[in-house]
C-alpha cells in the first residue's frame, strides 16, 4: 500500500536560502494539495492541482512560493529567500477528485526550520 | 475569521469511557464534514466523514453526529483506548478542505 510520500522529512536552512520539497501522491489520485501547519493550528490550505493544472492559490502563498506538478504526477513546492516565519510543517495530500465527497489523504509532512 | 472552530484545545478521558469532541462551523453552505486524527511527526489520517444529508455516521468505535441547524458536529469515541491519544481535527470540504485548530485527546489508562 503506497500512500502519499514527501521528501525530505526535515529541512534546516538559513534565512535567505531557497528550499524545494517534493510530494508523490497516491498513483490514481488526480488532485494534489499543499498545506502549511504551524504549532497549535490546523493545516492551512496553500494551493491545489487538478492533474497538472494549478487551480487555486491561497493568499498565504506569497510570490516567494511556487508549486508545480509537471505531467500531473509528483509535485514540488519551492520557497525562495526563506524567512524565519516560513518555519512550519508543510503537508501534501492527494484525493481522487470525487467532487463533494472527496477525502484527502496526507503524507507525513516536511518540517522546515529557518534559522 | 475562523470558519471551523474547535473550542476545546485539549480533553482528558479515562480508558473505557466515552470521548466527545466538538466542532462548530459558520457557513451553512458547507455540506461535507470530516474528522482527521494526527499523531506527532505524522500527517493527519482520515478517520470518518459525514455528508449533510445524514445526521449520524458510525464506523466501529467512532460515531459522528451532525446538527445542521446548530452548525455543529461531534465525534464520539466509545470505548476510548490509550491508542486514541492524538490531536483530532474537524474539517469541512468545500472546494478545498478547511481545518479547525484541533483538540488534543489524552486517554488515561
Amino acid at each position: 500500500d503506497t500512500g502519499v510520500s514527501q521528501d525530505p522529512r526535515h529541512k534546516i536552512t538559513k534565512r535567505g536560502q531557497n528550499v524545494t520539497f517534493r510530494c508523490d501522491p497516491i498513483s490514481e489520485h488526480n488532485r494534489l494539495y499543499w498545506y502549511r501547519q504551524t504549532l497549535g493550528q490546523g493545516p492551512e490550505f496553500l494551493t491545489y492541482f487538478q492533474n497538472e493544472a494549478q487551480l487555486e492559490k491561497s493568499r498565504l502563498l506569497s510570490d516567494r512560493f511556487s508549486a508545480e506538478r509537471p505531467k500531473g504526477s509528483f509535485s514540488t513546492l519551492e520557497i525562495q529567500r526563506t524567512e524565519q516565519g516560513d518555519s512550519a510543517m508543510y503537508l501534501c495530500a492527494s484525493s481522487p477528485g470525487q467532487g463533494m465527497a472527496d477525502t484527502q489523504y496526507f503524507g507525513p509532512g516536511t518540517r522546515l526550520t529557518v534559522l | 475569521d475562523q470558519q471551523v472552530k474547535q473550542n476545546s484545545p485539549s480533553l482528558s478521558v479515562q480508558e473505557g469511557r466515552i470521548s466527545i469532541l466538538n466542532c462548530d462551523y459558520t457557513n451553512s453552505m458547507f455540506d461535507y464534514f470530516l474528522w482527521y486524527k494526527k499523531y506527532p511527526a505524522e500527517g493527519p489520517t482520515f478517520l470518518i466523514s459525514i455528508s449533510s444529508i445524514k445526521d449520524k455516521n458510525e464506523d466501529g468505535r467512532f460515531t459522528v453526529f451532525l446538527n445542521k441547524s446548530a452548525k455543529h458536529l461531534s465525534l464520539h469515541i466509545v470505548p476510548s483506548q490509550p491508542g486514541d491519544s492524538a490531536v483530532y481535527f474537524c474539517a469541512v470540504s468545500y472546494d478545498k478542505v478547511i481545518f479547525g485548530p484541533g483538540t488534543s485527546l489524552s486517554v488515561i489508562p
